[in-house]
């Protein structure tokens, strides 16, 4: 069974170092794509990058980027100069061919920037 | 261009009431999700539209829970009668054709 797993329930990063948030899957199919949103406390669903399973190179967005390591199974998502606008809940989510690309969330990092 | 829109943003209501979300998506997208999110978790997908079609509603408790999009655009969540443990935000989200999907701020319900 496709499933997304989240092993950090929390972070901290001082504002302008970088921080990684982990994010594993596992699925048998090959056609896949990984998705990263950005919660913060007032609720909506921020979406922040993409990855599909056959991109050869690594999604990026700003100051989001995604390290993904197909062999692994891993689909890490690293902020750089993180700022205290990014506290927020951080949820990695995978959606695949055999399953209508209907996204499956992880339980989610919550991330703390302190000045 | 306009971002999924949901409505009401907050909803407080006694239990055995009845209770109705709106959402409108992404101009052009014809994929719709309503999720449920319990507090302290993910998002967990209720049902999914195509056009005016609902292709996959396993997750929709269909004692209580209801939902239509009647012309592929806009759509409604119903609960009726609502539970304690019906409180969550509930999120809908369309898709694009290249595979982002986009989120609407949800609605937080809680039922007393």
């Amino acid at each position: 069974a496709q499933k997304i797993t989240q092993t950090q329930p929390g972070m901290f990063v001082q504002e302008k170092e970088a921080v990684t948030l982990d994010c594993t899957y596992d699925t048998s199919d090959q056609s896949y794509g990984l998705f990263w949103y950005k919660q913060p406390s007032s609720g909506e669903m921020i979406f922040l990058i993409y990855q599909g399973s056959y991109d050869e190179q690594n999604a990026t967005e700003g100051r989001y980027s995604l390290n993904f390591q197909k062999a692994r199974k891993s689909a890490n998502l690293v902020i750089s100069a993180s700022q205290l606008g990014d506290s927020a809940m951080y949820f990695c989510a995978m959606s695949w061919s055999g399953g209508s690309y209907i996204p499956t969330f992880g339980r989610g990092t919550s991330l703390i920037v302190h000045p | 261009e306009a971002g999924v829109v949901q409505s009401p943003r907050y909803k407080i209501i006694e239990k055995k009431q009845p209770v109705a979300f709106w959402c409108n998506p992404i101009s052009g997208h014809n994929t719709l999700y309503w999720y449920r999110q319990n507090l302290g978790q993910g998002p967990e997908l209720l049902i999914r539209y195509e056009n005016e079609e609902a292709v996959d509603d396993s997750q929709l408790p269909k004692d209580r829970f209801s939902a239509e999009r009647l012309k592929g655009v806009d759509s409604t969540l119903k609960i009726q009668p609502a539970e304690l443990g019906d409180s969550a935000v509930y999120l809908c989200a369309s898709r694009s054709l290249v595979n982002e999907q986009f989120f609407g701020p949800g609605t937080r319900l809680t039922v007393l």
